[in-house]
Formats: C-alpha cells, sequence, structure tokens
C-alpha cells in the first residue's frame, strides 16, 4: 500500500538553531497533510496542517512547506529550544478519515 | 474544551481476563478514533466511528470490540488478548475527515 515516510530517524540540533524535519509521501492523491508532537509518555500533539491548495503555512515559530511536485513535506521550527524535543510524525489524511503515519523523527535539541 | 480523555492510564491484564479501555471527548466532535501504538512506531488506526456508526475496522482481530454508546464517549472492549497485544492505545477525536484529530493520552496496556 502506499505510505508515508520519514529520511531521517533522530534529529541532533543546538538550542537557538533552526530545525528542518523532512517527510515523503507516496500517495499523490492525498490533499491533507499534518504534523504532529509526541513527547515521551504523552499522546501525540497537533502542531500545523496544510492543505494541498497550498505551498506553504505558517504558524508560532514552525512553517511547514509542501511540494507536491515531488511528494515532499518538511516542518521547519525556528529558534528551536529543549522543550521542542520529541518525536515528530508527519501524517496524511487520506479517503475516509484514516489517518496514516510516518515512521517518525526524533528531534535533539542540545542546551 | 480541546482536551481528549482516556482512563484507565495503565492497565496489566492476564490473557483470560476481560477489560475496557475508555475514551471521551466533549469538543462535539463526531468522528472518533482509536490507534494503536507500539514502542517507537507511528500509531497504526484500528476503528473510526462517524456520528456514532462505526465506519472504517482496520482488520482488527475480534478480541478487540469497539462500541460508541454516545458522541462523547467511545469505549475499547478488550478479551483473550495476547501479549504481542501489548502497546499504548489511543484514542482521538476531529470535527470530520481533513480537520485535525485531537489526541488522547493513551492507555498503556500490557498483557502478561
Amino acid at each position: 500500500g502506499e505510505s508515508v515516510g520519514l529520511h531521517l530517524p533522530t534529529l541532533s540540533v543546538q538550542e537557538g538553531d533552526n530545525s528542518i524535519i523532512n517527510c515523503a509521501y507516496s500517495n499523490s492523491a492525498s490533499d491533507y497533510f499534518i504534523w504532529y508532537k509526541q513527547e515521551s509518555g504523552k499522546g501525540p500533539q497537533f502542531i500545523i496542517d496544510i492543505r494541498s491548495n497550498m505551498d506553504k503555512r505558517q504558524g508560532q515559530r514552525v512553517t511547514v512547506l509542501l511540494n507536491k511536485t515531488v511528494k515532499h513535506l518538511s516542518l521547519q521550527i525556528a529558534a528551536t529550544q529543549p522543550g521542542d524535543s520529541a518525536v515528530y510524525f508527519c501524517a496524511e489524511n487520506n479517503a475516509g478519515n484514516m489517518l496514516t503515519f510516518g515512521g517518525g523523527t526524533r528531534l535533539m535539541v542540545k542546551p | 474544551d480541546t482536551e481528549v480523555t482516556q482512563t484507565p492510564k495503565h492497565l496489566v491484564m492476564g490473557m483470560t481476563n476481560k477489560k475496557s479501555l475508555k475514551c471521551e471527548q466533549h469538543m462535539g466532535h463526531r468522528a472518533m478514533y482509536w490507534y494503536k501504538q507500539k514502542a517507537k512506531k507511528p500509531p497504526e488506526l484500528m476503528f473510526v466511528y462517524s456520528y456514532e456508526k462505526l465506519s472504517i475496522n482496520e482488520s482488527v482481530p475480534s478480541r478487540f470490540s469497539p462500541e460508541c454508546p454516545n458522541s462523547s464517549l467511545l469505549n475499547l472492549h478488550l478479551h483473550a488478548l495476547q501479549p504481542e497485544d501489548s502497546a499504548l492505545y489511543l484514542c482521538a477525536s476531529s470535527q470530520g475527515r481533513d480537520y485535525e484529530q485531537y489526541f488522547g493520552p493513551g492507555t498503556r496496556l500490557t498483557v502478561t
């Protein structure tokens, strides 16, 4: 079946630097994408979403970019803080309320 | 209120036990979901309820039985589980398709 995947399993950044987490998807019909943050012992927390009619969307310190040509999604976190340390999942919302998650990237922020 | 609550937080059960997981939301969401998450893996969809009716069952074994008593509650009844069923069970809710899903904290299930 088609799936959503991530390029890097672990990303280590210095506090204050910008972080970029990447995700590739294979279902060209997907039209809605979500980034989630999951801290240890907690459920996934919604960060930001983007629909396929957009290329970019910004939130507070976060930006999601969507490149439909190469089926690539990225999450940029500005001025990364220790509290940003977590596992980040991209997810693809396809037909019928089904959310398919990518494999996850662990972000580690060094003080 | 953007909270999804789940009880219990932790559950240990034997393979012959019957237990239930509970989920509740008061956001007026009409879609509710059960996911299973193994350690260091992404959540995997199990069931979707839309307007209190089961709309998706991702080929889940019958030892897992979902129930949606009303629009705010979602249960997952467990019977004759196997040790490999040990995982974090997550509940989520949303307004519907193409809307973000809000997740609860999960129930950490251990089957002995």
